[in-house]
C-alpha cells in the first residue's frame, strides 16, 4: 500500500512569490494535516482538512492557506513568501473517525525562500 | 497554552539503553505519542500510549507514563546505530483538534 506522497521534494522561490505544495493521503484516509518544521522551531501544526473542510488552523497568518479536493488530496499555498517561511513542510493523513490519532507522515517538501 | 518539552540531545553507546524524556502540560490528553524522524525523511509513528495506562512495551521500546507529573519517557533497549534519529514526543491539544509536538530529541548512537 502506498504511503503519503508529497510533491515537489524541493522548491526554491524568491521573496514575495507564491508556493504550492501538494499531498496525497494514504488510500482510504480522509483527514490531511499540514505541519511546518523550521530550524529551531520544531514541528508546528498548520492546517487540518477532513472531508473537504478546514477543521482547524494553527497560529499562522492568512497567507498560509490550503484546500482538500474530492479525492482527499490536498494543496498548501503560501502567498507573499518571506525568508522565514523556509522550512520542511510535512503532510500527514489519518483514517476517518480517528481524528488526529495515528497520523502517517509523508517525506516532506523542502521549501527554500531566497 | 499547551506545551511539550523535551531535552534536545542524547548520546549513547551501541548496546546501551536510551531513555528519552518528555513533559507535557495538558492533563486532558487521551493519547501520547512517540514519533521518529530519520535524516531526510518524514515522521514515523513509533508507538503511542493511552492515558489510562502506566506502561506499554513493544519489542525494544518501553513507554512509561506518569500522569501525576505529566511525564512521558521512551526507553530503547540495546540501542543500535540504526536508532540514531530525532525522536518527537506529541500530545493532543485540549480541543482534540491538533497534535502538539516537542522540539525533538536527537539521539546519537556511537559504536
Amino acid at each position: 500500500e502506498a504511503g503519503v506522497t508529497q510533491s515537489p521534494t524541493h522548491l526554491i522561490k524568491t521573496r514575495g512569490q507564491q508556493a504550492t505544495l501538494r499531498c496525497s493521503p494514504i488510500s482510504g484516509h480522509t483527514s490531511v494535516y499540514w505541519y511546518q518544521q523550521a530550524l529551531g522551531l520544531g514541528l508546528q501544526f498548520l492546517l487540518w482538512y477532513d472531508e473537504g473542510e478546514e477543521r482547524n488552523r494553527g497560529n499562522f497568518p492568512p497567507r498560509f492557506s490550503g484546500r482538500q479536493f474530492p479525492n482527499y488530496s490536498s494543496e498548501l499555498n503560501v502567498n507573499a513568501l518571506e525568508l522565514e517561511d523556509s522550512a520542511l513542510y510535512l503532510c500527514a493523513s489519518s483514517l476517518a473517525g480517528t481524528g488526529h490519532h495515528e497520523q502517517y507522515f509523508g517525506p516532506g517538501t523542502r521549501l527554500t525562500v531566497t | 497554552g499547551e506545551d511539550v518539552e523535551q531535552s534536545l540531545f542524547l548520546s549513547v553507546r551501541e548496546g546501551d539503553s536510551s531513555v528519552i524524556n518528555c513533559t507535557y502540560t495538558d492533563s486532558s490528553s487521551t493519547y501520547l505519542y512517540w514519533y521518529k524522524q530519520e535524516p531526510g525523511a518524514g515522521l514515523q509513528l513509533l508507538t503511542y500510549i493511552f492515558s489510562n495506562m502506566d506502561m506499554k512495551q513493544d519489542q525494544r521500546l518501553t513507554v512509561l507514563l506518569n500522569k501525576k507529573d505529566k511525564h512521558l519517557s521512551l526507553r530503547i533497549a540495546d540501542t543500535q546505530t540504526g536508532d540514531s534519529a530525532i525522536y518527537f514526543c506529541a500530545d493532543s491539544n485540549q480541543a482534540g483538534t491538533a497534535l502538539i509536538f516537542g522540539k525533538g530529541t536527537t539521539l546519537s548512537v556511537s559504536s
